[in-house]
């Protein structure tokens, strides 16, 4: 298995430009998760799926931010605009997820480096 | 929501030594699971502990849950240059298939 996909690996962008962030998850996962992490505020949820169906975006800065997951095969993660703190790598990851108490580990993305000058 | 405590955020040891490190929870917790990121790298899962008073051993490293489950400890014996990264712990909260992930701790190792 190739792992969980994301493209592209490094983006550099100007302020007010939209960025989209590409995700292919394991194939047979159920869960998709988006994290942005930075020095200063570490690892941070910003939303996740289920089954595609999107539960809990309470982690997403604010409406700049959008996500998607048309499939179980892809997810976006969209910034328009894009401002200069919005700086991060921002990483995919997948699990199995059974319904019951149980959680499964979760598989990371090799992130994407975005920089917003 | 739940959270886990790391504390502290970083820590430098000698070649050699041993290492030992906290996740704590003021709740008790279902799980938990360890996680290594390498400098540049993303997250890898280690290990996930159930059962109160576990351990599991992964060559130099040793994981304990706490025997109220509430909090857990890694440790590793003899550091190499390899160790070198951040562990995070992580915990379901038993909502869907969220983790909740601590701060994390960044271990440095001087050779």
């Amino acid at each position: 298995d190739a792992g969980v996909i994301q493209s592209p690996r490094h983006e550099v962008t100007e302020m007010g430009q939209e960025v989209t962030l590409r995700c292919k998850p394991i194939s047979g996962h159920n869960s998709l998760f988006w994290y942005r992490q930075t020095m200063m505020r570490g690892l941070e949820l910003l939303i996740y799926f289920n089954n595609n169906v999107p539960i809990d975006d309470s982690g997403m800065p604010e409406d700049r931010f959008s996500a998607k997951m048309p499939n179980a095969s892809f997810s976006t993660l969209k910034i328009q605009p894009s401002e200069p703190r919005d700086s991060a790598v921002y990483f995919c990851a997948s699990s199995f997820w059974g319904g019951g108490s149980r959680s499964y580990e979760q598989y990371f993305g090799p992130g994407t480096r975005l920089t917003v000058t | 929501g739940q959270q886990v405590m790391q504390i502290p955020q970083y820590q430098h040891v000698q070649e050699g030594e041993d290492f030992t490190t906290y996740c704590n929870s003021s709740t008790t917790l279902s799980n938990i699971q360890w996680y290594k990121q390498r400098p540049g790298g993303h997250p890898v899962f280690l290990i996930q502990l159930v059962k109160s008073g576990e351990v599991k051993k992964q060559k130099r490293l040793t994981f304990q849950f706490g025997e109220a489950k509430k909090n857990s400890s890694l440790h590793i014996t003899a550091t190499q240059t390899t160790d070198v990264g951040t562990y995070f712990c992580a915990v379901y909260t038993g909502a869907n298939s969220k983790l909740t992930f601590g701060k994390g701790i960044t271990l440095s190792v001087r050779p």
